[in-house]
């Protein structure tokens, strides 16, 4: 069974297009994460959130909107998306508390 | 604010060679310290962890040791095998934020 899952792993769309991208968790976590690689494999975390309630946002432009529906699910809405939004983005999720976090795979956002 | 320096990339190795991957954190408090791994095309698997100083983590033949007085959390192992080529991350957690935050991953290629 995958742990933590995203939704989908590749995903080129064109300048301006809205898009999203979907993270679930079967872990039983209370806390889930967004974390963007750069194509310098350099991560950053973007958002937290903590049974469905925003506790991180990174300076992040607010054309991204993450959206918890319930705290197994994170998903992550990108409005008029520009080149400069082309990366993997990565879901994760840890138990309240603990310090390291279980990512998914990782959804390549290529942005033409 | 905290940060997580690792040696630059990449490191290239032959089979059976030995490892080390320098790491060294700036942090207030006492941050859990972590390496992550990624192989190519993959999401990121954590490799181990220590949580206080003077904690060892070991996990797959990798092992590194969570030095205070050096700030400092090098990843070792004795004898590297092709299968280990992957970029590593070292990265901490600030247990007030509860979020990672992650050094710019070094790159091991492992040649027969």
């Amino acid at each position: 069974d995958t742990a933590v899952s995203q939704t989908p792993k590749y995903l080129v769309t064109q300048m301006g297009n809205d898009k999203s991208i979907k993270c679930e968790q079967n872990l039983g976590h209370d806390t889930m994460y967004w974390y963007k690689q750069d194509s310098k494999k350099f991560l950053k975390i973007m958002f937290s959130y903590n049974n469905k309630e925003l506790i991180i946002n990174e300076t992040v432009p607010n054309r991204f909107s993450p959206k918890s529906p319930d705290k197994a699910h994170l998903n992550l809405h990108i409005n008029s998306l520009e080149l400069g939004d082309s990366a993997v983005y990565f879901c994760a999720s840890s138990p309240t508390g603990v310090p390291e976090a279980f990512f998914g795979q990782g959804t390549r956002l290529t942005v033409v | 604010g905290n940060s997580v320096t690792q040696m630059e990339g990449p490191v290239t190795l032959s089979e059976e060679a030995f490892l080390t991957i320098n790491c060294t954190y700036t942090a207030t408090g006492y941050p859990s310290l972590f390496w992550y791994v990624q192989y190519p095309g993959e999401g990121l698997q954590l490799l181990l962890k220590a949580t206080k100083a003077d904690d060892k983590g070991s996990n797959k033949g990798f092992e590194a040791t969570y030095r205070k007085e050096t700030t400092s959390f090098h990843l070792e192992k004795g004898s590297v095998q092709v299968s280990d080529s992957a970029v590593y991350f070292c990265a901490l957690s600030d247990r007030g934020y509860n979020k990672l935050i992650f050094g710019a991953g070094t790159r091991l290629a492992v040649h027969p």
